[in-house]
């Protein structure tokens, strides 16, 4: 595998379910990244990990939770989510994070809440 | 103001023409500035990053940079109908993240 893979690749869950999202990049980066992208609005970033540290949480709410365990892999766990959360859900890397680091994006999943 | 800003189009340009897109900033101390397509229900690609002032060129591509103006453009020369996309404006903030555009859609009529 190259690039940036997630999984699944679409998702319908209810509201009281509880699921995972998962992220991988075999670039040798070491800054991930979660993208919410609703349509017709632009990309809105929800995480950032550096080095597995989170370095940003987009005043995302609480049913969105994000688990970093190496550079590599990265996570996100939803629950209790409403149907506005309906969205394509986007991973990306970069070498680190900051200006001058090209982020390469995943196939993204396609989430849909009933 | 919104920090990235771009015209949402669609822009229609005809096979074999020039599509130019713009986008301007707000954050005067932003430094990388990269373009992405986006094809529809897929996601975002890397087509260039320019860091100077100036022009850029990679292919049919020509990104072009002005700082003291606070916008950037790409050119596309010779147009063709698998051109027809989004394409996002990305900045880097001085928040050290990158802030995307809500994009242009490009229309190539054959």
């Amino acid at each position: 595998e190259t690039g940036v893979t997630q999984t699944p690749r679409h998702l319908v869950m209810g509201m009281t379910n509880k699921k995972s999202l998962k992220c991988e990049q075999h670039l040798g980066h070491n800054a991930m990244y979660w993208y919410k992208q609703s349509a017709k609005k632009p990309l809105e970033l929800m995480f950032v990990y550096n080095f597995k540290e989170q370095t940003e949480n987009n005043s995302v709410p609480s049913r969105f939770s994000p688990e970093c365990p190496n550079s590599s892999h990265l996570f996100l766990h939803l629950h209790t989510l409403q149907p506005e959360d309906s969205a394509l859900y986007l991973c990306a890397s970069s070498p680190r994070t900051g200006g001058n680091n090209e982020q390469f994006f995943g196939p993204g999943t396609r989430l849909t809440v009933l | 103001q919104k920090e990235v800003e771009q015209n949402s189009g669609p822009l229609s340009v005809p096979e074999g023409a020039i599509a130019s897109l713009n986008c301007t900033y707000s954050d005067r101390v932003s430094q990388s500035f990269f373009w992405y397509r986006q094809y529809s229900g897929k996601s975002p690609e890397l087509i260039m990053s320019i860091y100077s002032n100036g022009d850029k060129e990679d292919g049919r591509f020509t990104a072009q940079l002005n700082k003291a103006s606070q916008y950037v453009s790409l050119l596309i020369r010779d147009s063709q109908p698998s051109d027809s996309a989004t394409y996002l404006c990305a900045v880097d903030s001085s928040a050290s993240k990158i802030i995307f555009g809500s994009g242009t859609r490009l229309s190539i009529r054959p």
